[in-house]
């Protein structure tokens, strides 16, 4: 079946860094993809999304890059802090209805 | 502006027993979705409603399982005849009428099976 997959089940940075997570989806089908963050304990927040005829788009202080050739999805998030500690998710959606998720990035920020 | 309510947020049941947890979507949301979490994984879809129709239920078991999302009150998840592996984190997301929106989550049901 389909599924979307991260490189990376963890991933530590130090605070103030750059932190970039990576996403690989298998529908070629899929057109719309949403990156979301999860604090234990609670539901997945929604941070930022991107549409298939986009390759690029940006928010405070997240960047989400979209590579259809390669069907790969990044998250990049600038001067990473403390609070960013998490597991992201990426989603991916063909039909605009039902999310198909990843495994999750947990990403952990040293002071 | 509340966001997606779910209660309980915890709910502990014995084998055998009905589970029922319900979803308030945010308000002007009429696509409401529910999603199981086991520990350390992704979410996995279930059961996508709008109100009064069951859209897709593709990802939700044939048995035991059901969902529902009736004119007036919130969403309703029931398990009945509840076994150990059904303990997992269940969550309601909603989306507004128009689709290829973000679906908004809720902070879940915590299940758990003695």
């Amino acid at each position: 079946g389909e599924s979307v997959g991260l490189h990376l089940p963890t991933l530590s940075v130090q605070e103030g860094d750059n932190s970039i997570i990576n996403c690989a989806y298998s529908n070629s089908a899929s057109d719309y993809f949403i990156w979301y963050k999860q604090e234990s304990g609670k539901g997945p927040q929604f941070i930022i999304d991107i549409r298939s005829n986009m390759d690029k788009r940006q928010g405070q202080r997240v960047t989400v890059l979209l590579n259809k050739t390669v069907k790969h999805l990044s998250l990049q998030i600038a001067a990473t802090q403390p609070g960013d500690s998490a597991v992201y998710f990426c989603a991916e959606t063909h039909s605009g209805s039902r999310l198909t998720f990843g495994e999750g990035t947990q990403l952990t920020v040293n002071p | 502006n509340a966001g997606v309510m779910q209660n309980p947020r915890h709910l502990v049941r014995r084998r055998g027993q009905e589970a029922r947890l319900r979803c308030s979507p945010m308000k002007g949301h009429s696509h409401v979705y529910w999603y199981r979490q086991l520990p350390e994984e992704g979410l996995k879809f279930m059961v996508y409603l709008q109100k009064e129709n069951i859209i897709d239920e593709s990802g939700m078991p044939k048995e035991r399982f059901s969902a529902e999302f009736p004119k007036e009150g919130p969403s309703i998840l029931r398990i009945q005849q509840v076994v150990r592996g059904d303990s997992a984190a269940y969550f309601c997301a909603s989306s507004p009428r128009t689709e290829r929106e973000p679906q908004h989550f809720g902070d879940g049901t915590r299940l758990s099976i003695l």
